[in-house]
């Protein structure tokens, strides 16, 4: 399995506070992503990252930010959750000239 | 515009019975296209891929697909379902060569469910 590992793995949070959620991998690769799941909708991107501080938006980046001070953390803020940010987050990586993206095991959020 | 679309939300199978998870994808350049399976409380996990050469392509587990450009579908099959089998399956595409490779688009998943 690649080295993917999220934190925290589950948090439960008011709304309107800040949560920052954090990917780390051991692989050095350069892609990082950020994606939420949700019924009914499979998994949606929320960022990327393509190398150190290069971050773009993906389908659904309303309402969150993103940070890449290093090659292996990724971290996604949610500036003021909502209770439509109840989600599974998952974090991938994939390496620059391949295809194939790889999970972490998700971060259970619930936002009250 | 690309997109995938995933028919049966649940597919509900015998064990030792085929199984088949279909999948049609909508894209304005070649695609790579891909099945991953999610366990339960699990990451998802890659199945197996389509880029170029062969259309017949055979992952883990006894799974494979077949690449059919012309009814753009890319169905999963496995001749023999096992209880271990039940998980969610997802199918998505990315622009092949030349494209945003990188950018995956899934489809709502599909939840198979194994009877004795």
């Amino acid at each position: 399995d690649a080295g993917i590992t999220q934190s925290p793995r589950h948090k439960v949070t008011e709304t309107g506070t800040p949560v920052t959620l954090r990917c780390h991998q051991t692989e050095n690769h350069r892609y990082m992503y950020w994606y939420r799941q949700d019924p009914g909708h499979g998994l949606r991107l929320i960022h990327y990252s393509y190398g150190v501080k290069d971050t773009d938006k993906g389908e659904v980046s309303d309402g969150y930010s993103v940070s890449r001070s290093k090659t292996e953390d990724f971290l996604l803020t949610l500036e003021s959750a909502t209770s439509s940010q109840t989600s599974v987050y998952f974090c991938a990586i994939s390496e620059l000239g391949t295809d194939t993206q790889y999970f972490g095991p998700g971060t259970r959020l619930t936002v009250l | 515009a690309q997109s995938v679309t995933q028919l049966g939300s649940h597919v509900s199978v015998s064990e030792g019975a085929l199984v088949l998870l279909r999948c049609n994808y909508s894209s304005s350049v070649p695609p790579y296209l891909f099945w991953y399976v999610q366990y339960p409380n699990q990451g998802l996990q890659l199945l197996l891929k389509y880029t170029t050469g062969a259309t017949l392509v055979k992952g883990i587990n006894g799974f494979e697909a077949e690449f059919k450009k012309s009814e753009t579908s890319f169905h999963l099959t496995k001749p023999s379902a096992h209880m271990s089998d039940a998980a969610e399956y997802f199918c998505a595409v990315t622009p092949g060569r030349g494209g945003a490779t990188n950018k995956l688009i899934f489809g709502t998943g599909t939840l198979l469910a194994v009877q004795p």
